[in-house]
């Protein structure tokens, strides 16, 4: 199976900063005939279910605030929040859907400092 | 509206079965591969299965091959979950989930619990 690792596992970051979620897996995700990185990002808040982000590692789901970007490619990519709200406090999870074994980074906890 | 309501959820003693059951609508059901995905308490969420839109391909991941079976029923908008022989290690929140045509989960379910315990 493919590992997905990120760091930091947890993050306190001011209100309107800028926060950085890193994610690396253990074998490349870029499919080379189509060019796409398979991994997206969620968002998950307790009592909700996980909520996309990011699919195809930067391109925005329809709804998320701009706010929001992914960026990376083959083994090594970033979530930025680029302006932090009260809201935004979740775990947030990396996930590549490359293999049909498909895995979650263990997450990482965004909090308000 | 789009939505994913799940249902089946519950206590179960070891070694038990369970199905849990999950209902579409708003969207063309038929068309899509639907997943599962547990979260055990303070754990990470991990993948379960996957099922093709016509139920012709279906995959697991080890921990559940062999005891969880995954299928649908397309005339009902329904996903299903068969889990037998189930251990205290299945205990988890279970949510079923679209797959969107680019591969991501774009819908999912509210998420059922699952506990196993004698």
């Amino acid at each position: 199976d493919i590992v997905m690792t990120q760091s930091p596992d947890s993050l306190a970051v001011s209100l309107g900063e800028r926060a950085t979620i890193n994610c690396k897996s253990s074998q490349s995700v870029l499919y080379s005939p189509n060019n796409k990185n398979y991994l997206a990002w969620y968002q998950h808040k307790p009592g909700q279910p996980p909520k996309l982000l990011i699919y195809w590692a930067s391109t925005r789901e329809s709804g998320v605030p701009d706010r929001f970007s992914g960026s990376g490619s083959e083994t090594d990519f970033t979530l930025t929040i680029s302006s932090l709200q009260a809201e935004d406090v979740a775990v947030y999870y990396c996930q590549q859907y490359y293999s049909n074994s498909i895995t979650f980074g263990q997450g990482t906890r965004l909090e308000i400092k | 509206q789009v939505q994913l309501v799940e249902s089946g959820g519950g206590v179960v003693q070891p070694g038990r079965s369970l199905r849990l059951s999950c209902a579409a609508s708003g969207f063309t059901f038929s068309r899509s591969a639907m997943h599962y995905v547990r979260q055990a308490p303070g754990r990470r969420l991990e993948w379960v299965a996957v099922i093709w839109s016509d139920g012709s391909k279906k995959y697991y991941a080890d921990s559940v091959k062999g005891r969880f079976t995954i299928s649908r029923d397309n005339s009902k908008n329904t996903l299903y979950l068969q889990m037998d022989s189930l251990r205290a290690e299945d205990t988890a929140v279970y949510y079923c989930a679209r797959k969107n045509p680019e591969g991501a989960f774009d819908i999912w379910g509210q998420g059922t619990m699952v506990t196993v315990s004698s």
